[in-house]
């Protein structure tokens, strides 16, 4: 089975905190890797995708890397405000698309 | 600039009915997909389409049919509702061989069978 694990499950932080959210996959063959953001009762965001050939994407606040040889892309977040308060999903590409289960993630104001 | 459409946004069946769950994109793009969400258990893909006419099953498609007959519409049938369906439905859509396009999700279908 394709699997792609995000750890921690939750994780809850003091707003202007910096942080990462870690994604891990065991199968190396990848297309590209995306991040997701969903809200509760919303459908998911995408928020950056880094194809196989590329090390990392930034938008904003958000920068995501990928270590195919390692199996694992992390999710940054700089100067963490309320607002980012939501579920983070990644995605691993392969023949499919592999979800994690997800980092919650609550920012304390 | 609707992006995928879902319809309905909620919905009660009880055991035993049918119901045909709507996703609709104006993207143009290839493939489309129906995903159901389940608490811990992430996100796990019904059906797949990588064009009109070419349909394939994902990992959960027992209970499920799907069609494709235009590159709009892929709607998803249950065919005999069980409390097991229970779920958060997605359709999502992305432009297929282009590996840097990324997945559009709708914002999915709540459905309660009881």
């Amino acid at each position: 089975k394709q699997e792609v694990t995000q750890i921690p499950a939750a994780l809850s932080v003091p707003e202007g905190e910096n942080l990462v959210l870690n994604c891990s996959f065991t199968d190396s063959a990848i297309y590209n890797l995306q991040w997701f953001r969903q809200d509760p009762g919303k459908g998911l965001t995408s928020l950056l995708l880094i194809q196989s050939s590329q090390r990392e994407q930034t938008s904003g606040r958000l920068n995501a890397s990928l270590d195919k040889s390692s199996g694992r892309s992390t999710l940054y977040i700089a100067a963490s405000q309320p607002g980012d308060s939501a579920t983070y999903l990644c995605a691993r590409r392969g023949v499919q698309f592999y979800f994690g289960t997800g980092t919650s993630l609550t920012v304390i104001p | 600039n609707a992006g995928v459409t879902q319809t309905p946004k909620f919905q009660v069946l009880k055991t035993g009915q049918s119901m045909t769950l709507q996703c609709a994109q104006d993207m143009n793009h290839e493939y489309m997909s129906w995903y159901r969400q389940d608490p811990g258990m992430g996100l796990r893909l019904i059906h797949y389409s990588v064009g009109a006419g070419i349909t394939d099953q994902g990992e959960v498609p027992n209970g499920y049919n799907v069609s494709r007959s235009t590159t709009e519409d892929f709607p998803l049938r249950l065919l005999s509702a069980a409390p097991s369906q229970t779920s958060v439905y997605f359709c999502a859509s992305n432009a297929g061989t282009a590996y840097n396009s990324p997945l559009h999700f709708g914002n999915g279908t709540r459905l309660t069978v009881t």
